[in-house]
């Protein structure tokens, strides 16, 4: 079965900073890895996804994560942290298109001014 | 398109109630799911379905919960007789039946629920 660990469950930066939210997986076959956002009392919209395509892939916001196979890593990323990235931030693995999702516990992103 | 709808948006009732919880997915979506969203369990899946029919419901905690879906605009949660344990942010989400190759994301989620059980 496949899972995903999310290491840190709180990360703080300072805006401008490198954002680094670190997410591994675990797979017996290729999986398709996405990061979705969760702002305060909204559902999770989807940032990026990885489809066995290109390794590093963009997202939306300025976002991008970098898949690594030796690693069973797809860290999240994003060079210049603003304060409206503050939010929720889940990885999540699946072995289809359309099977359920398997998430990681979540980080929560908090940009200090 | 509208997007995932989920009503009610909040919810409080008192333990032994019945509890329904509404989704209504984007349209010409064939893939339905359930997930709950607590503190100590994160994020987990309930049930889905493909064309209205459940596919994998191993994820509905116990008998008291059911879920249907009579159509596909509409499906529902139901917990019967609720308790204080069931507390937590319910979301739909649904998405195409295509393959992950030919579409730009893949589930779609609803603004969830939140039932608080007393």
């Amino acid at each position: 079965a496949q899972s995903v660990t999310q290491l840190g469950s709180h990360v703080s930066v300072s805006e401008g900073a490198l954002v680094l939210l670190r997410c591994n997986y675990s797979s017996s076959v290729p999986p398709y890895l996405f990061w979705y956002v969760q702002y305060p009392n909204q559902g999770l919209q989807l940032l990026l996804k990885y489809t066995s395509a290109a390794t590093l892939v963009k997202g939306i916001n300025g976002f991008e994560a970098e898949f690594k196979k030796s690693e069973t890593s797809f860290h999240l990323t994003k060079p210049s942290a603003h304060m409206s990235d503050a939010a929720e931030y889940f990885c999540a693995v699946t072995l289809s298109g359309n099977t359920p999702l398997v998430f990681g516990k979540g980080t929560r992103l908090s940009v200090i001014a | 398109d509208a997007g995932v709808i989920q009503s009610p948006r909040h919810e409080v009732t008192e333990m032994g109630q019945e509890v329904t919880l509404r989704c209504k997915p984007i349209s010409g979506h064939d893939y339905l799911f359930w997930y709950r969203q607590t503190m100590m369990r994160g994020l987990e899946l309930l049930i889905y379905f493909n064309n209205n029919v459940p596919i994998d419901d191993s994820g509905m905690p116990e008998d008291r919960f059911s879920a249907k879906m009579p159509n596909a605009s509409f499906s529902t949660l139901k917990i019967q007789p609720s308790e204080p344990r069931d507390s937590a942010v319910y979301f739909c989400a649904s998405s195409l039946e295509e393959t992950v190759w030919a579409s730009t994301d893949t589930q779609y989620f609803g603004p969830g629920t939140r039932l608080t059980v007393l």
